[in-house]
């Protein structure tokens, strides 16, 4: 069974600092794993995914994340917040057993202070 | 236009009556899903969908039912509303890439 693991249901950082989400997950088999990111009043929309290439995956609006297989991790960061990067966050894991379905973790709300 | 649209964004309603949500889009995808979002819950799925034909639970399909009228089309069901049903449901598509598309939600309230 595949499952995620999001530490911290909220962070706080200041305008310009380095942001890290942190994400853990188990999976029985090789997992995809996801990052999504939900802005208020909005649905999600993908950040980035790893899919079993390149373990540095980019994403779009600066982010990125490691996939580390060692400590079963594919922690979320950018370099320095902007204020627009306050929202919601998502890990998921994919279990593509057929069914494509994606497995979420419980969210991490960002704030990000001027 | 949005490509997943769900209607409607939002919806009060009394306990015991029957309720449809629906979503209809225009990706193209096969593949429909219906999750529910809970504060602190994340996003728990409900059913999906792979073809017209073909409908399944997902972990909580407990109190809904679904109905694929077409590949465009899929609706929710809540057939006697009840209060711990409140909360924010999301309709998503999936392309063979595997990225989820979402509507934008549909805030249901059960009193």
């Amino acid at each position: 069974a595949q499952s995620v693991t999001q530490l911290g249901s909220h962070v706080s950082v200041s305008e310009g600092a380095l942001v890290l989400l942190r994400c853990n997950y188990s999976s029985s088999v090789p997992p995809y794993l996801f990052w999504y990111v939900q802005y208020p009043n909005q649905g999600l929309q993908l950040l980035l995914k790893y899919t079993s290439a390149a373990t540095l995956v980019k994403g779009i609006n600066g982010f990125e994340a490691e996939f580390k297989k060692s400590e079963t991790s594919f922690h979320l960061t950018k370099p320095s917040a902007h204020m627009s990067d306050a929202a919601e966050y998502f890990c998921a894991v994919s279990d593509f057993s057929g069914a494509n379905n994606l497995f979420f973790g419980t969210g991490t709300r960002l704030t990000v202070i001027p | 236009d949005a490509d997943v649209t769900q209607t409607p964004r939002n919806r009060i309603t009394k306990t015991g009556k029957r309720i449809m949500l629906e979503c209809s889009q225009t990706k193209g995808h096969d593949r429909m899903y219906w999750y529910r979002q809970d504060p602190g819950l994340g996003l728990r799925l409900i059913y999906y969908s792979f073809d017209v034909k073909d409908i399944n639970k997902g972990e909580i399909s407990d109190g809904y039912s679904v109905s694929r009228q077409a590949q465009a089309k899929f609706s929710l069901s809540l057939e006697s509303a009840i209060p711990n049903q409140t909360a924010l449901y999301f309709c998503a598509t999936c392309a063979n890439t595997g990225e989820l598309f979402f509507g934008e939600g549909s805030r249901l309230t059960v009193l």
